[in-house]
């Protein structure tokens, strides 16, 4: 079983709508990272947090320390946010670069 | 402007080969290191390194090497020893170990 495991593996959606992707993961962290990948390959990092919640323009990332899980929220979507967004954690004094990472979730926002 | 290259973006090579990756920083960044990719999978980190002249194995770095002699460049090799080559590699840095990581666009590479 991955140590980190996101839902939906794929999410498609009218532009506007308001998007949640949820990771869990199975380890106690210190991290826990954002990405997205578009595709053609190239990966931004979003958000790296380790507690409550942080805010980029129309993106939103929570994590609950205590449920072991975090949610990547977009709102008012658009055809551009279409992408895969991934989920990964850091442990120990590591939490930046032995990352564990979720399989990723592809979401498709139509026009 | 600030970045990470990898090249080249596509690369094939035949069976029983070795093949080199670059990866350049000039971010200033002490940590780097590199991923796989394969289809319906996670990225699985190779190879990282701390610091100049300095690496450790990740999880997958069976059939791999890498080298740090520049702040600036941790290139990859593929060897011949590593059974599965086909995939999408990715390169990272980031400031240190606590920070967030900045990636390459990648290199696809496929064996023939």
């Amino acid at each position: 079983k991955n140590e980190v495991e996101q839902s939906p593996q794929n999410l498609t959606a009218q532009e506007g709508e308001f998007i949640t992707i949820n990771c869990s993961y199975s380890v106690g962290i210190s991290a826990l990272h954002w990405l997205q990948q578009h595709p053609g390959g190239g990966i931004v990092s979003l958000f790296m947090l380790s507690s409550g919640k942080k805010k980029h323009g129309r993106l939103i990332a929570t994590i609950n320390i205590q449920e072991k899980h975090s949610s990547l929220h977009i709102t008012a979507s658009h055809p551009r946010d279409s992408a895969v967004y991934i989920c990964a954690v850091g442990v120990g004094e590591t939490s930046g670069s032995r990352l564990t990472f979720g399989e990723g979730t592809q979401l498709t926002v139509n026009p | 402007d600030g970045g990470i290259t990898q090249s080249p973006k596509y690369l094939f090579r035949k069976e029983g080969q070795n093949v080199t990756l670059s990866c350049e920083q000039n971010l200033n960044h002490d940590a780097m290191y590199w991923y796989r990719q394969d289809p319906g999978q996670g990225l699985r980190l190779i190879y990282y390194s701390q610091i100049v002249n300095d690496f450790q194995k990740g999880d997958i770095a069976e059939g791999y090497s890498v080298s740090r002699e520049k702040k600036e460049s941790f290139p990859l090799t593929v060897t011949s020893a590593q059974k599965n080559p086909t995939a999408f590699y990715l390169c990272a840095s980031s400031k240190n170990t606590y920070n967030e990581q900045f990636f390459g666009p990648g290199t696809r590479l496929t064996v023939l």
